[in-house]
């Protein structure tokens, strides 16, 4: 069974541009989340969606993070514009009930 | 607004001995998850206990739950070069449906 997949791994800006990051869940998991994790800390999550629904969105910064999963399987978090404070790594999850998430690999932002 | 706190903060012991981390939370919850984190990777899931739980076990990895206490402990017995990683309580409380909080970690290092 695939992973969770995401990409970029890696992504290197300058502030104020856009950026975008793109997750495709692991089969069958209607259950998405978006997390950010800062250096030595946990993951915070921003956002959750069911299937095509955001159902949690409450901690997304809404003046400059956008989120979408039209089709109700893959996703995309964008950032526009981007802050030096948005650098950190975006971790997206998914999962098929309320229980165990599975975890992609993360995209490592730098904001210059 | 990270739910747990996770004791201690770092801990380095030898290869075969055995390694306790500790994670304290602060509201009720429907479980408990434990999930490790290599450098630069995705979170892995490790055991999930329920709050009617508590004791469980997986391999060599034991986790306690004290909902009276809020408190949980993870044990790995007989550590190897392997286990070094970031460890990460998460809990899912009762309000929360199926957001899950974590800690902040704690950071194990074997040495051979």
């Amino acid at each position: 069974e695939a992973g969770v997949v995401q990409s970029p791994r890696y992504k290197i800006i300058e502030k104020k541009q856009p950026v975008a990051f793109w997750c495709n869940p692991i089969s069958g998991h209607n259950t998405l989340y978006w997390y950010l994790q800062n250096l030595g800390q946990g993951p915070e999550l921003l956002i959750r969606y069911e299937n095509e629904e955001a159902v949690d969105d409450s901690q997304l910064p809404k003046d400059r993070f956008s989120a979408e999963r039209l089709k109700g399987v893959d996703s995309t978090l964008k950032i526009q514009p981007a802050e030096l404070g948005d650098s950190a790594v975006y971790l997206c999850a998914s999962s098929r009930g309320p229980h165990e998430q599975f975890f992609g690999p993360g995209t490592r932002l730098t904001v210059l | 607004s990270q739910q747990g706190e996770e004791d201690p903060q770092a801990l380095s012991i030898q290869e075969g001995e055995n390694a306790t981390m500790n994670c304290s939370y602060k509201t009720s919850i429907n479980n408990l998850q434990w999930y490790r984190q290599n450098s630069g990777r995705g979170l892995v899931h490790l055991i999930l206990i329920r709050s009617n739980e508590r004791e469980k076990h997986s391999g060599r990895l034991r986790v306690t739950l004290d909902t009276s206490k809020k408190s949980s402990s993870l044990l790995i017995t007989a550590s190897r070069a392997a286990d070094t990683a970031s460890y990460f309580c998460a809990t899912v409380p009762i309000q929360g449906a199926q957001k899950l909080v974590f800690g902040q970690g704690t950071r194990l290092t074997i040495n051979p």
